[in-house]
């Protein structure tokens, strides 16, 4: 059963603009949502994370925006660089479960 | 290493054959866990070691596929007669004690299987 749902699967935007990636969720038991960053031949990387009694949390020019009674979290990308073109996977962690769940993964393009 | 060190970086196989993918997790880690990402799929969870707790081994596909972890340390994914659709690249992560969430992943192992 797929706990975490993440959208679109891949995106293109151009150099500045701003990439949105949703996910949802269904356990209400989740506690911690953190978003991964891969590049390509790499294993994941910690970008940044959320727990659920915030609704935003910003670091740099990445965000995450948390709705929670809607049991939906999504990563805004400010200013995009071609840089930032990689593979991002939300997940989800609850302490008793021990794991993270991941999202399918978004393929995100950014264009100069 | 400061980092996840997985081994070996590249595998190929024939089908049928048993494969051994190791995983040495960050020094003073004490929870080390296995991830398949396939193509155009998302991280699909495997199992999972938590100190000297029995291992969480409800992500396993099926009974081919076994770990261990010797020590507390070192972590080795065992594949028998391996498959074609076991083509994937396999993950390894470990996290620190108290902030178990956190995970620090390795470059992976790249399986495939002809």
């Amino acid at each position: 059963q797929q706990q975490v749902k993440q959208s679109p699967q891949s995106l293109i935007v151009q150099k500045g603009g701003i990439s949105i990636i949703n996910c949802a969720y269904e356990n209400t038991a989740f506690d911690y949502f953190p978003w991964y960053q891969q590049f390509p031949g790499k294993g994941p990387a910690l970008l940044i994370a959320i727990r659920p009694d915030v609704s935003e949390k910003k670091e740099g020019r990445f965000t995450i925006s948390f709705n929670k009674s809607a049991k939906q979290f999504s990563l805004h990308i400010m200013d995009s660089q071609p840089g930032d073109s990689a593979t991002y996977f939300c997940a989800a962690f609850y302490n008793q479960g021990g794991k993270l769940i991941f999202g399918q993964g978004t393929e995100l393009s950014v264009k100069p | 290493g400061a980092g996840v060190s997985q081994s070996p970086s590249n595998k190929v196989t024939e089908k049928g054959k048993d494969v051994e993918l190791r995983c040495d997790p960050i020094s003073g880690h004490t929870a080390l866990y296995w991830y398949r990402q396939s193509l155009g799929q998302g991280l699909e969870f495997l199992i999972y070691f938590q100190g000297n707790s029995a291992p969480d081994k409800s992500g396993l596909p099926s009974d081919r596929f076994s770990a261990e972890r010797t020590g507390g340390s070192v972590s080795t994914l065992t594949i028998q007669r391996t498959q074609q659709e076991d083509s994937a690249v396999y993950l390894c992560a470990s996290s620190l004690e108290g902030v178990w969430e956190k995970l620090f992943f390795g470059s992976g192992t790249q399986l495939s299987v002809l």
